[in-house]
């Protein structure tokens, strides 16, 4: 079965810091992998994606993910955090096995950047 | 087409009654999806469409829950009986096939039971 585990509830970081906010994920087939950004009270915002190509992968807002076959993982980053960037950030994947094109989520992490 | 839209933003409703919510996905997007989020979890899938096909269905979506997409473009998510376990946000995204693009989401309609 499909899955993503975010093992962080919470990260928090001084502005100016680089981030990090871990996921890992379990498919069979070939991963298609996602970070999502909510702010509070609203929708989620598409950050950036992997689907095949190079491992770095840079999205909206400066931030940017690196996809690890080996230790399967997605982890998102941002060598400077912004006080702006304080939000939830959920990881999805979903795969090229079979016509199932429905995202499986973590349980998203909160991540609060301190001025 | 400005993206996924939903309607209405806030529902407040007393227990028991029915709730309908619409979803207007991106026009040329033919996969719908519909999820529910509760406060501090992620997104919890609910059902998805594929044109005006109801593909899958949580086992999350009892009985007091139905959703349809007659034409393959909105879709409308009724919920019968309300109770207040069903308080959450409930999400609607689209997709073109190809998953490459992801998803789109909607701002959510936010629902509280009373």
């Amino acid at each position: 079965a499909q899955s993503v585990a975010q093992p962080e509830d919470q990260v928090n970081v001084a502005e100016g810091n680089p981030l990090t906010v871990k996921c890992t994920y379990s498919v069979s087939g070939n991963p298609y992998l996602f970070w999502y950004v909510q702010y509070p009270n609203r929708g989620l915002q598409f950050l950036l994606k992997y689907i095949t190509g190079d491992n770095l992968v840079k999205g909206s807002y400066g931030f940017e993910a690196e996809f690890n076959k080996s230790q399967t993982s997605f982890h998102l980053k941002k060598p400077s955090a912004l006080v702006s960037d304080s939000a939830l950030y959920f990881c999805a994947v979903s795969s090229n096995a079979g016509n199932n094109r429905k995202l499986i989520w973590g349980l998203g992490t909160s991540l609060a950047v301190n001025p | 087409d400005t993206g996924v839209s939903q309607d209405p933003r806030h529902k407040i409703t007393k227990r028991g009654q029915n709730v309908t919510f619409r979803c207007d996905p991106i026009s040329e997007h033919n996969r719908l999806y519909w999820y529910r989020q509760t406060l501090g979890q992620g997104p919890e899938f609910l059902t998805y469409f594929q044109n005006e096909a109801q593909l899958e269905k949580s086992r999350l979506l009892s009985d007091r829950f139905s959703a349809e997409r007659p034409k393959g473009s909105f879709s409308t998510l009724e919920i019968q009986r309300t109770e207040q376990g069903d308080s959450a946000m409930y999400l609607c995204a689209s997709s073109s096939p190809d998953i490459n693009y992801g998803y789109t989401f909607g701002s959510g309609t936010r629902l509280t039971v009373v």
